[in-house]
């Protein structure tokens, strides 16, 4: 069976540009997370789907970060304009949608951004 | 809402000594907690977790935690480690009701490098 899966692995864009990270979850996992570790932070939650719609989207930093999941299937995360605080490594996670379950969840290998 | 703190940032060790990461955590409700570890060059994988009953818990490969409630700990531990175990170690927590919905609150991370 697949795990999570990110694209692209990497990214160097210049300030300003715009780019799409996506992810594809596990077969039939209904919930999809989306976070963010900024160099020599912690990993931080940015939202949460399930299935196609956002069930919280709390820790999306501005209004220049645009998350979707058309589908209810994989998902992308587009970053228009880039600024340099953006870079960092974006994880994607996704687990099942049945009690207890959700707990565990299983992430992508990341995307590392970087903002020149 | 929770907060996790891992207390060391690097831990360096020798191979076939033993080891321990600490994690303290703060939440105002019953919480669920989690070791992830990230190899060089490889996504987030879960290595452990408690949810409830014993509250030592082991992994495959050989490392355990144990969840303290009075002192709000879960610290990771291994009696002989291995050249392999070298990675970033998260500790992570959820709260264990409402809304939570698998969202994961992480520390700092604790970079674990074993010297042969």
């Amino acid at each position: 069976e697949a795990g999570v899966t990110q694209f692209p692995s990497h990214s160097v864009i210049e300030k300003g540009q715009t780019v799409t990270l996506r992810c594809d979850p596990i077969s039939g996992h209904d919930n999809l997370y989306w976070y963010r570790r900024v160099m020599g932070k912690e990993i931080k939650f940015l939202l949460h789907f399930v299935k196609e719609s956002k069930q919280d989207e709390s820790g999306m930093p501005n209004n220049r970060f645009l998350a979707e999941r058309t589908g209810g299937t994989y998902s992308t995360l587009k970053v228009q304009p880039a600024e340099l605080e953006d870079s960092g490594v974006y994880f994607c996670a996704s687990s099942p949608l049945h009690p207890r379950a959700w707990v565990e969840a299983f992430f992508g290998q990341g995307t590392r951004l970087t903002v020149v | 809402a929770q907060s996790v703190t891992q207390l060391d940032s690097q831990v360096p060790v020798f191979e076939e000594a033993p080891v321990e990461l600490r994690c303290n955590y703060s939440s105002s409700v019953s919480v669920y907690l989690f070791w992830y570890v990230q190899y060089p060059n490889q996504g987030l994988q879960l290595l452990l977790k408690y949810l409830s009953g014993s509250t030592l818990v082991e992994s495959i490969n050989g490392f355990e935690a144990e969840f303290n409630k009075s002192q709000t700990s879960f610290h990771l531990r291994k009696p002989s480690v291995h050249i392999s175990d070298t990675a970033e170690y998260f500790c992570a927590v959820i709260g264990a009701g409402g809304t939570s919905y698998g969202k994961l609150t992480f520390g700092q991370g604790t970079i674990l490098t074993v010297h042969p």
